[in-house]
């Protein structure tokens, strides 16, 4: 079945490292997702990875994937105000473009 | 380039009235798919059209819930009549016949809330 779990917050000061977890339970998912929701904007998509990869890094993020655990995290480096949100973690499964979704983490950036 | 856009951004309505949602994908899109998420849970599919075809609509949670795509271009959502549990942000997304890794594009979504 399918079924994406995440934290429901985490909270960290300015300029540290916030690491944002995710579990999945889908061993077919060809790509996994980390999208981005500010208040009162929309789904953005930060970065995803591919499902032969175990590790993507884009400027301040870093994705690590352990398939043998279906683990998914999402680092991001000198963490800022303006990252404050709530970030989705979602898995894409077969040929299609069909999306499970985690119940997102909320981050609070504290100065 | 237009994103997808939807309307309206928020709506306010009574227990038993009816609201229709509109969502317009990325010009040349043929795929759009409607999701939600109520309050505080994860963001759940309803469902995919290809073109004016409903591929996918497993993820309606009943017959109150009414999705159209006449034309293939924009596409509806009503929900009638709207019950308390309707309340959440429903999001809509596109994308083309071959999306690529990236997948589908969002819109900034419609939260409702039902009183």
């Amino acid at each position: 079945g399918e079924d994406v779990e995440q934290s429901l917050f985490l909270s960290v000061r300015e300029g540290d490292s916030s690491v944002i977890n995710c579990t999945y339970t889908d061993s077919s998912s060809t790509y996994l997702y980390w999208y981005k929701q500010e208040p009162g904007a929309g789904l953005q998509l930060l970065t995803y990875i591919f499902s032969n990869m175990d590790m993507k890094q884009d400027q301040r993020l870093t994705v690590l994937l352990n398939k043998k655990d279906k683990h998914l995290s999402l680092r991001i480096a000198d963490t800022q105000t303006g990252d404050s949100a709530i970030y989705f973690c979602a898995e894409r499964t077969g040929g299609g473009n069909k999306l499970t979704f985690g119940t997102g983490t909320q981050l609070k950036v504290e100065l | 380039e237009a994103g997808v856009t939807q309307f309206p951004s928020h709506s306010v309505i009574e227990k038993g009235q009816t609201v229709t949602l509109r969502c317009d994908p990325i010009s040349g899109h043929d795929n759009l798919y409607w999701y939600r998420r109520v309050m505080g849970k994860e963001i759940k599919f309803l469902l995919h059209f290809v073109k004016e075809s409903k591929q996918d609509e497993s993820g309606m949670p009943n017959n109150r819930f009414l999705a159209e795509r006449t034309g293939g271009t924009y596409s509806t959502l009503k929900v009638q009549p709207a019950e308390l549990e309707d309340s959440g942000v429903y999001f809509c997304a596109s994308s083309q016949d071959q999306p690529g890794p990236k997948g589908a594009f969002f819109g900034q979504g419609t939260r409702l809330t039902v009183v």
